[in-house]
C-alpha cells in the first residue's frame, strides 16, 4: 500500500542550528502535504499545508520564516527548522494526500532534541 | 473551535481483555471522526471511521460508534492482544484537510 516515509527519526541538533527533515511519499504522487507538531501531553497540531510548487500556507501562531516548508515535487516536501531552540524539541509528523482514493496517509514522525 | 478529547494513557491491559478508549469532541456541524493507530516505528494508520450520526466504524476486532447526541466515538476491543500495543489517536475532520487530533493513548497488552 501507500508510504510516506520520514526522515530522520531521530534528530539531535544544537541551539541555533538548522535541521531540515523529509517527508516522501513512496509509491504515489502527493498534491498536498501536511505538517503536524505534537508536544508531550499535547495533541498533534497542524503547522502548514502545502502544495507542490507553491507556497505553504501556515497556521495562526506557526513563524513561516522559522519553519521553511518546501514541496518542490509531488514526493517530497521538507520541513526546516531554522535558528533551533530548545523549545522547539518536539514530534513532527507528515501526512500527505494522494493516491488511490486521494487519501491521507502518514508518515512515522520525526523526534527533535534541540540542546 | 474543533477539538478533540480522548482518555489520557498509559494503559496497560493483559492479553484477553476488554478496552475502551474514550473519545469525546466538540465541532459543528457533522464532522467525520477517525481513530489512528500508530505502532512502534511506523506511521499513523487509519484504524477505523466514521462519517456520520449512529455509524459504526470498525476493523481488527475494533469498533467505535459515532454518538451525536454524547459526542462520543469511543474505541473497543473485546479481546486485546500483544499485537495491539501502540498509540491510538482520536480525530475529527469537519471540512477540508483540517485533522483535529486528541492527544493519543499508548496501550500496552501483556501476555
Amino acid at each position: 500500500g501507500a508510504v510516506v516515509s520520514q526522515h530522520p527519526s531521530w534528530v539531535i541538533c544544537k541551539s541555533g542550528t538548522s535541521v531540515k527533515i523529509e517527508c516522501r511519499s513512496l509509491d504515489f504522487q502527493a498534491t498536498t502535504m501536511f505538517w503536524y507538531r505534537q508536544f508531550p501531553k499535547q495533541s498533534l497540531m497542524l503547522m502548514a499545508t502545502s502544495n507542490e510548487g507553491s507556497k505553504a500556507t501556515y497556521e495562526q501562531g506557526v513563524e513561516k520564516d522559522k519553519f521553511l516548508i518546501n514541496h518542490a515535487s509531488l514526493t517530497l516536501s521538507t520541513l526546516t527548522v531554522t535558528s533551533a531552540h530548545p523549545e522547539d524539541s518536539s514530534f513532527y509528523i507528515c501526512s500527505a494526500r494522494g493516491g488511490t482514493g486521494n487519501t491521507i496517509y502518514f508518515g512515522e514522525g520525526s523526534w527533535l532534541t534541540v540542546v | 473551535g474543533d477539538s478533540v478529547t480522548q482518555m489520557e494513557g498509559p494503559v496497560t491491559l493483559s492479553e484477553e481483555a476488554f478496552l475502551t478508549i474514550n473519545c469525546t469532541y466538540t465541532a459543528t456541524g457533522y464532522p467525520s471522526l477517525f481513530w489512528y493507530v500508530q505502532y512502534p516505528g511506523e506511521g499513523l494508520q487509519l484504524l477505523l471511521k466514521a462519517t456520520k450520526a449512529d455509524d459504526k466504524g470498525s476493523n481488527k476486532g475494533f469498533e467505535a460508534t459515532y454518538r451525536k447526541e454524547t459526542t462520543s466515538f469511543h474505541l473497543e476491543k473485546g479481546s486485546v492482544q500483544v499485537s495491539d500495543s501502540a498509540v491510538y489517536f482520536c480525530a475529527l475532520i469537519r471540512t477540508g484537510n483540517q485533522f483535529y487530533f486528541g492527544t493519543g493513548t499508548s496501550l500496552t497488552v501483556i501476555p
